[in-house]
């Protein structure tokens, strides 16, 4: 059965230090990936697009990797910030119409 | 530009009626999608519309129901509530409906109690 997993439901670090949440799918062969920000309360909110033919992308202090030999895709948050709390979500394209997502993790960043 | 809207926000019902809510995409937006979202499954696929028509699907029963308008705007259903449906209902649009080639917009969500 096709799965999306992300790695834990919860993740504790201290501020300043580097977060890193995985993604990892089963029985998909996703053309792209995404992570999306949640906060309590809203929709999600679009961070970051990865191709499959992209290694990693960058945007300021996110960094996204996707690995389709792994079938995993790491997002981190370089010098987390307590602002930097919420749930992430990935989600993945299934056959090209419309979008897959994990449960999330839910993030927070202590001071 | 507006961003996407939903109405209701908040919605309580009793299990066996009927709940139609409703989603306002991003203006040009022709690709609306709807979400089911519980503490226990997180984000589940319900189904896609795109220009009036259904394009894909999740696995759900068919009580759950949508359709789309000519101006994109979206209505989901659900017959005979059941406790389980208690949710938050989210609704996301896209300029062209390409899946992970593009960002999704998501509303705030409705959010629905079954007593």
């Amino acid at each position: 059965s096709q799965k999306i997993e992300q790695n834990s439901e919860a993740l504790n670090i201290q501020e300043g230090k580097t977060a890193t949440l995985t993604c990892n799918y089963t029985n998909y062969s996703p053309a792209y990936l995404q992570w999306y920000r949640q906060d309590p309360g809203r929709g999600p909110v679009f961070l970051l697009l990865i191709r499959e033919n992209e290694k990693e992308k960058r945007k300021e202090r996110l960094k996204v990797t996707f690995d389709t030999t792994l079938k995993q895709s790491l997002f981190h948050i370089t010098a987390s910030q307590p602002a930097d709390s919420a749930t992430y979500l990935c989600a993945l394209d299934d056959s090209g119409n419309d979008m897959r997502f994990g449960a999330g993790t839910r993030l927070t960043v202590k001071p | 530009k507006a961003g996407v809207t939903q109405t209701p926000r908040y919605l309580i019902k009793t299990r066996g009626q009927q709940v139609t809510l409703s989603c306002s995409p991003i203006s040009g937006h022709r690709s609306v999608s709807w979400y089911q979202q519980t503490p226990g499954q997180g984000l589940q696929f319900l189904f896609e519309y795109f220009s009036e028509t259904q394009r894909n699907k999740g696995n759900f029963p068919g009580r759950f129901s949508g359709r789309q308008f000519s101006n994109s705007r979206s209505e989901m259903n659900v017959s005979t509530l059941e406790l389980g449906d208690s949710a938050l209902y989210l609704c996301a649009s896209s300029l062209a409906g390409q899946g992970g080639q593009e960002t999704q917009y998501f509303g705030p969500g409705t959010r629905l109690l079954v007593l």
